[in-house]
């Protein structure tokens, strides 16, 4: 079993729609998640940090649950700009990421 | 203020060459770590550096090596390159490769064709 897996997708989005994304890790000691965003052919950028009580940013929320090992990644009102490849990631010293789900923004 | 940046940007090596990557991290960061991204995966960790000594090592072959200077900045050394060495190779660095909640930045990374 994969530590970090995630549905590789693609998720084909309307502009405006909500989109959700879940991510799924083994290691129970995982300290700290993380969702980056990587663009096509560029670096991976962190988008968020990912803690037990939620977290929102914008049109963006995360939750943690640890007792079922599972992160989430929300994504309101989405943009064509939001089209990206999103990493779901683990700290288990060090970093293991997911393989990434692709989010296709259509107009 | 430099991102991480790293050189050269794209390679191209045959099958049992050596190459070197180079990363330099963002100033005043004391940290460098290297992952590898095949096409259509997530980036695979291969080595950490803090203070020029190794942190980390992911489960890579001895093939790949590593080391940190005194600036900080850091060179990936692949030996008897394979055709599967082909990938993107991304630095990263962090202030001081602690392991709870610290933010890693990306270099652009390294395009590694290997024929």
């Amino acid at each position: 079993r994969k530590e970090v897996e995630q549905d590789p997708g693609p998720f084909n989005v309307p502009e405006g729609a909500t989109v959700a994304f879940n991510c799924t890790y083994s290691n129970s000691a995982s300290q700290s998640f993380f969702w980056y965003r990587q663009d096509c052919r560029k670096e991976p950028k962190l988008l968020m940090s990912v803690y037990s009580s939620g977290n929102e940013d914008g049109r963006f929320t995360a939750q943690l649950n640890r007792a079922s090992q599972y992160i989430s990644l929300l994504i309101r009102d989405s943009k064509l700009s939001d089209s990206a490849t999103y990493l779901c990631v683990a700290l288990n010293t060090p970093l293991v990421f997911g393989k990434g789900t692709r989010l296709s923004v259509i107009a | 203020d430099a991102g991480v940046t790293q050189s050269p940007t794209h390679l191209i090596k045959t099958r049992g060459q050596q190459v070197t990557l180079r990363c330099s991290p963002i100033s005043g960061h004391k940290s460098v770590s290297w992952y590898q991204q095949v096409l259509g995966q997530g980036p695979q960790f291969i080595f950490q550096y803090y203070e020029k000594e190794e942190r980390g090592r992911g489960n890579f072959p001895d093939r790949f090596s590593a080391r940190q200077f005194p600036n900080y900045s850091s060179e990936l050394n692949v030996n008897a390159l394979l055709l599967g060495d082909s990938a993107l190779y991304l630095c990263a660095s962090s202030l001081a490769g602690q392991t709870t909640n610290e933010k890693l930045f990306f270099g652009s990374g390294t395009q590694l064709s290997v024929l």
